[in-house]
């Protein structure tokens, strides 16, 4: 079955800091994958997306990494602010039906002054 | 409009109660998604419309879920005789493009959310 696994469920950091979400999937055979950040109450907002060909991908603070081969992604993020302050969700997508979108269930982030 | 627009923000309903969500999509954009996301839950996809035509609907997790999108531009989430498991953040996203699988380079398929429509069912 294809998979979408986040990790850590929730996470607590100091204003300034970095920090480091993962994800890994399972989805085969894979096209891309996506990192959006959802605001409570918001919908999400898209990050990044990278394709297997692509290793790195920035946006601004946020910097996301991609291991076509071990199947991992993760999401740094530097220097936090307190805007930062959001779930974090890695959607992968397969080459199947295009409503094969295989979301994660987020990383929940708190970013404290 | 500027961005994805759906309604309404919030719906309260009493269990049996058939309701309705409108989804006005980013004009021009081809696909259309719904999703169902439960309290701390990741999005679970519910159907896609590639203009008028829906797909996809193997998301959809009763008969009493139909959704149209009659002239390719706004669609409609209908629920009829909602239970209280239904009760949850229903979210539409559109895209430029006819094929998101096509993300990244040359053709972003970029999906826009919208805000998205709580449903409470008592």
């Amino acid at each position: 079955k294809n998979q979408v696994e986040q990790s850590p469920q929730s996470l607590i950091i100091l204003e300034g800091k970095n920090c480091t979400l993962q994800c890994n999937y399972t989805v085969s055979p894979f096209s891309n994958l996506r990192w959006y950040k959802q605001d409570t109450g918001r919908g999400p907002v898209s990050l990044t997306i990278m394709t297997f060909s692509e290793n790195t991908k920035s946006n601004g603070r946020y910097t996301a990494t991609l291991d076509a081969d071990t199947k991992q992604s993760s999401l740094h993020i530097t220097a936090s602010q307190l805007s930062d302050s959001a779930s974090y969700i890695c959607v992968v997508s397969g080459r199947g039906s295009q409503g094969n979108l295989i979301f994660g269930k987020g990383t929940k982030l708190s970013v404290k002054p | 409009g500027a961005g994805v627009s759906q309604s309404p923000r919030y719906k309260v309903a009493k269990r049996g109660q058939d309701v309705a969500l409108r989804c006005d999509p980013i004009s021009g954009h081809v696909s259309l998604f719904w999703y169902q996301q439960a309290l701390g839950q990741g999005p679970e996809f519910l159907t896609y419309f590639q203009n008028e035509a829906q797909l996809d609907k193997s998301g959809l997790p009763s008969d009493r879920f139909f959704a149209e999108r009659p002239e390719g531009s706004v669609s409609t989430l209908k629920i009829q005789r909602t239970q209280q498991e239904d009760s949850a953040v229903y979210l539409c996203a559109s895209s430029l493009v006819s094929d998101v699988r096509l993300a990244g380079e040359g053709s972003t398929g970029e999906l826009f959310f919208g805000e998205g429509s709580r449903l409470t069912v008592l």
